[in-house]
C-alpha cells in the first residue's frame, strides 16, 4: 500500500524549532518529487515547499523562506522539514504529499497525501 | 489571500448538480494543468481531478471538471450527503515557481 506517514509535530514556543518527518512506503520514493503543504486551523491549503527526487532542486513559499529547510534521505525513504524561528502563524497541520505525473503528456499533481502532523506554536 | 479564487461556499439539494469555479491568471491556470482535491471533515485532502479533467481510478463519473483560459470549473452531479466537504483547486504558478491553491469551497448538501 502506498503510504505517507508524518511525525514530529507538537507544541513549541515562538522562536523555537521543530523537525518534521515523513516516512514513505509502498512506492519508489527516490524517483518522486515531494512537497509539504500546511493547513492552519479552519483555513485552506497552503503549499510550503518542494524538493526534487534527487534533492537538487528546492522551492519554498515566501512565507517560510529563510526559516524552513526541506530535505530528503532516499536511502531511508524519508522526507524532512526543519522549521526554525517559528511564530504563531506557523500553527497548522503539516501534510507531506507525493508529486506524480499520472498521464502521458500530463502534468504533476499531488496524488498521495499523508494524514498530517499538527504543529502548534504558542 | 489565495492566488486562485474560489467561492467560499456552495449548496444544493441531494440529487442535484453543483459547480465550483476557480479563477486564476496567465501564470498559473492559463499555462498549467489544474487539479482538484476533496477534503472531507477531519481528513487529509484527496486527489479528485488531475490534468484539468481526468479522474483517478476510484473517483466516480459524477465528478467532472473543465478549464477555459484562466478559469477552471469542478462539477458534481447526483449530489449525496457524503459529498459534503471542502474542495480545492490547485496548479503550478510559473511566475512564482510555487504550487498555488484556491481558498477552498465548502459544499453543503441540503
Amino acid at each position: 500500500e502506498v503510504q505517507l506517514v508524518e511525525s514530529g509535530g507538537g507544541l513549541v514556543q515562538p522562536g523555537g524549532s521543530l523537525r518534521l518527518s515523513c516516512a514513505a512506503s509502498g512506492f519508489s520514493f527516490s524517483t518522486h518529487e515531494m512537497n509539504w503543504v500546511r493547513q492552519a486551523p479552519g483555513k485552506g491549503l497552503e503549499w510550503v515547499s518542494y524538493i526534487s527526487s534527487s534533492g537538487n532542486t528546492i522551492y519554498y513559499a515566501d512565507s517560510v523562506k529563510g526559516r524552513f529547510t526541506i530535505s530528503r534521505d532516499n536511502a531511508k525513504n524519508s522526507l524532512y522539514l526543519q522549521m526554525k524561528s517559528l511564530s504563531p502563524e506557523d500553527t497548522a497541520i503539516y501534510y507531506c504529499a507525493r508529486e506524480e505525473t499520472l498521464a502521458v503528456g500530463g502534468s504533476d499533481t499531488f496524488d498521495v497525501w499523508g494524514q498530517g502532523t499538527m504543529v502548534t506554536v504558542s | 489571500q489565495s492566488v486562485l479564487t474560489q467561492p467560499p461556499s456552495v449548496s444544493a439539494a441531494p440529487g442535484q448538480k453543483v459547480t465550483i469555479s476557480c479563477s486564476g491568471s496567465s501564470s498559473n491556470i492559463g499555462r498549467n494543468f489544474v487539479s482538484w482535491y476533496e477534503q472531507l471533515p477531519g481528513t487529509a485532502p484527496k486527489l479528485l481531478i488531475y490534468d484539468n479533467n481526468k479522474r483517478p481510478s476510484g473517483i466516480p463519473d459524477r465528478f467532472s471538471a473543465s478549464k477555459s483560459g484562466t478559469s477552471a470549473t469542478l462539477g458534481i452531479t447526483g449530489l449525496q450527503t457524503g459529498d459534503e466537504a471542502d474542495y480545492y483547486c490547485g496548479t503550478w504558478d510559473s511566475s512564482l515557481s510555487a504550487w498555488v491553491f484556491g481558498g477552498g469551497t465548502k459544499l453543503t448538501v441540503l
